[in-house]
């Protein structure tokens, strides 16, 4: 059975770090493309990275880029999410989610985790 | 960058009705690359449809999806008390991906 679990999140004041986890197991990681994706209090889903099978390519949303690093463990199967420079805006539950094969998109999620950046 | 604009908001609507949600896309994109998720309280998003109109894995088939070009319609044919819900339209195969602002179905 496919399931992604993520862990890490918590509160952290503005400007600080926190790194995100999400362990995968019922298939290998990297034979996919992951994503990250949260969505704040009372408003929708908004994808914030993506990183390649091959680990060899990520790409960020504008809103994160230059403070948020996607990588991985292919050794433990597991998918990280760095977030430096924190601003309250990013209070968020973080999800993790798989990219299907051929042309299916996001079609395993984790539960998510809760980021709270706040003073 | 694609932006998705869903409507509307919310949908009040009764067990048994039929549900039409819609998708406009701010510019034309292939229906290889459009998907529909449905997130309920405390729940991770769910794949309903890929490829504009193909259902996932176990999805009942009173979901349906269609369109082409910049408008796209989710159409659920008979609600059931477990289809109240927030329904998400997205983009993919792309970067950045992009999803809609959503769509709440609620109980009348």
């Amino acid at each position: 059975e496919v399931q992604l679990v993520e862990s890490g999140g918590g509160l952290v004041q503005p400007g600080g770090s926190l790194r995100l986890s999400c362990a995968a197991s019922g298939f290998t990681l990297s034979r996919y493309w992951m994503h990250w994706v949260r969505r704040a209090p009372g408003k929708g889903l908004v994808w914030v990275s993506r990183i390649n099978d091959a680990g060899t390519d990520a790409t960020y949303a504008d809103s994160v880029k230059g403070r948020f690093t996607i990588s991985r463990d292919s050794a433990k199967n597991t998918l990280y999410l760095q977030m430096n420079s924190l601003r309250v805006e990013d209070s968020a539950v973080y999800y993790c989610a798989r990219d299907g094969v051929a042309t299916i998109p996001f079609d395993s999620w984790g539960q998510g985790t809760l980021v709270t950046v706040s003073s | 960058e694609v932006v998705l604009t869903q409507s509307p908001g919310t949908l009040s609507l009764s067990p048994g009705e039929r549900a039409t949600l819609s998708c406009r896309a701010s510019q034309s994109v292939s229906s290889r690359q459009l998907g529909w998720y449905q997130q309920k309280p405390g729940q991770a998003p769910r794949l309903l449809i890929y490829d504009a109109s193909s259902r996932a894995t176990g999805i009942p088939d009173r979901f349906s999806g269609s369109g082409s070009g910049t408008d796209f319609t989710l159409t659920i044919s008979r609600l059931e008390p477990e289809d109240f819900a927030v329904y998400y339209c997205q983009h993919y195969d792309s970067s950045p991906s992009a999803f809609g602002q959503g769509t709440k179905v609620e109980i009348k």
